[in-house]
């Protein structure tokens, strides 16, 4: 498998103010990474896919110009929520996709999640 | 995408086979059939994938019945940090997962 790391694990904000999500695949490279949020009692839903050194893609409904993704490296996908407001508290999740050279059995492996929480 | 129906939840006793169905009528032919796990506030783990053949790994068992219209998931002896959400998804590719709404697992002491 893929060992991904997310920092921080949690973080508590001002309305108003921005926060910054790392994502890092710790041992490989990462040309594809996701980002999923995730609300109380819900299913985790899809955000945007990210690719290194290209534009994210967005999901249908959700604000680019908010959750800015910036996938720089082969390791590393950020995503700054902008402007932060209570309904943005959630449970952040990014993903990264190890490709095995068949894409059919490529597989998709999760960090452990951010938690942020907006005052 | 194929949809997959998974019940609500489920409850099993700690030590026995926990057996999770998953039907997926509408699978293609070039689909696999993907399981992932997620323990609460956690992310989700991967588990076992397969395309037609009945699959085993360390974590557990895949089934896939012959028409390939629905499979089970076996965790062969349950233990109580096997309680989460079991999630069944069918997809061509692994590229973009699109989560439904799984089964809870409860491992019963």
């Amino acid at each position: 498998g893929a060992v991904v790391s997310q920092h921080p694990s949690w973080v508590i904000c001002k309305s108003g103010t921005s926060v910054k999500i790392e994502c890092r695949s710790l041992d490989f490279q990462a040309t594809t990474m996701f980002w999923y949020r995730q609300f109380p009692k819900q299913s985790l839903m899809l955000m945007a896919t990210s690719n290194e050194g290209s534009k994210a893609t967005y999901e249908q409904g959700v604000e680019k110009d908010k959750f800015l993704i910036n996938h720089a490296s082969l390791t590393l996908s950020t995503l700054t929520v902008t402007s932060a407001h209570p309904e943005d508290s959630s449970f952040y999740i990014c993903s990264v996709l190890l490709a095995q050279g068949n894409t059919s059995t490529d597989t998709q492996y999760f960090g452990p999640g951010t938690r942020l929480t907006v005052l | 995408d194929a949809k997959t129906t998974q019940p609500t939840s489920m409850d099993c006793a700690e030590g026995r086979a926990a057996n999770l169905p998953c039907n997926h009528s509408t699978i293609s032919g070039n689909e696999y059939v993907y399981w992932y796990r997620q323990i609460h506030s956690q992310g989700p783990q991967y588990i076992i994938h397969g395309l037609k053949n009945n699959e085993t790994n360390e974590m557990a068992s895949l089934i896939i019945t012959e028409d390939r219209k629905s499979s089970t998931l076996i965790l062969p002896h349950a233990t109580l940090r096997d309680t989460a959400v079991y999630y069944c998804i069918v997809r061509p590719r692994i590229i973009k997962i699109i989560f439904g709404k799984g089964t809870r697992l409860h491992i019963l002491p």
